[in-house]
């Protein structure tokens, strides 16, 4: 069976502080995995990676794919109060299946 | 552009009665589609995916059906509610061969 395990659960930082979020996974055919960030219940798309080694990165985000190790993190630099949500790691394996982990939220207060 | 229309935001129903969830797509054509659960914990759970119309996947047995009756809208259905269907549902499209799936707002479903 296909997992995603995030960690930590749930975070509380200060604005401005730099955080970094993990994701370790077991896939059958992995494909890519995801980052969404999820606010008012609807997850919204952050990055997707699919080769090792490679950061990807978006104004203060950024992540990279470790896939000999099978784990990625997602990084956020000088944290703001707007960062507060909950971060989905997803993994796509084999038929296009999608499973997710379970999230870390994080909470950044001012 | 394309835009993701799922609805209603919040449900409440009794337990036996009927479900019926609705979700189109616009701006896209051949969607994959998909219904996601969210459970207090579990994270999300992939519940059905159609590549096309009247093509269904289940990923999990459950009290839930899924049909593709036109090429852009995925409805999800139940003829008899359980306690155990609450929970946050989520309409997704994809690109086919791209994993990059666009999400509804969801709908709270809550069986009393």
């Amino acid at each position: 069976e296909d997992k995603v395990v995030q960690s930590p659960l749930s975070l509380v930082v200060h604005e401005g502080d730099t955080v970094t979020l993990n994701c370790s996974y077991e896939v059958t055919n992995f494909r890519s995995l995801l980052w969404y960030k999820q606010e008012k219940k609807a997850p919204t798309f952050l990055f997707m990676l699919t080769s090792s080694g490679i950061e990807k990165k978006s104004g203060r985000l950024s992540s990279i794919l470790d896939k000999k190790e099978l784990f990625s993190i997602l990084n956020i630099t000088a944290t703001q109060t707007g960062d507060s949500a909950v971060y989905l790691c997803a993994v796509e394996g084999g038929y296009q299946k999608v499973t997710f982990g379970t999230g870390t939220k994080l909470q950044v207060i001012p | 552009s394309q835009t993701i229309h799922q609805w209603p935001a919040t449900l409440v129903q009794p337990v036996g009665s009927p479900l019926s969830l609705e979700c189109t797509v616009e701006g896209t054509s051949n969607p994959n589609l998909y219904w996601y659960r969210q459970a207090a914990g579990r994270g999300l759970q992939l519940l059905f995916y159609s590549v096309g119309i009247g093509q269904i996947s289940s990923e999990v047995p459950q009290n839930l059906s899924a049909s593709r009756p036109q090429d852009r809208q995925f409805i999800l259905s139940s003829k008899k509610l359980l306690l155990s269907d609450s929970g946050f549902y989520l309409c997704a499209w994809s690109v086919d061969g791209d994993t990059e799936a666009f999400f509804g707002q969801g709908t709270r479903l809550t069986v009393v």
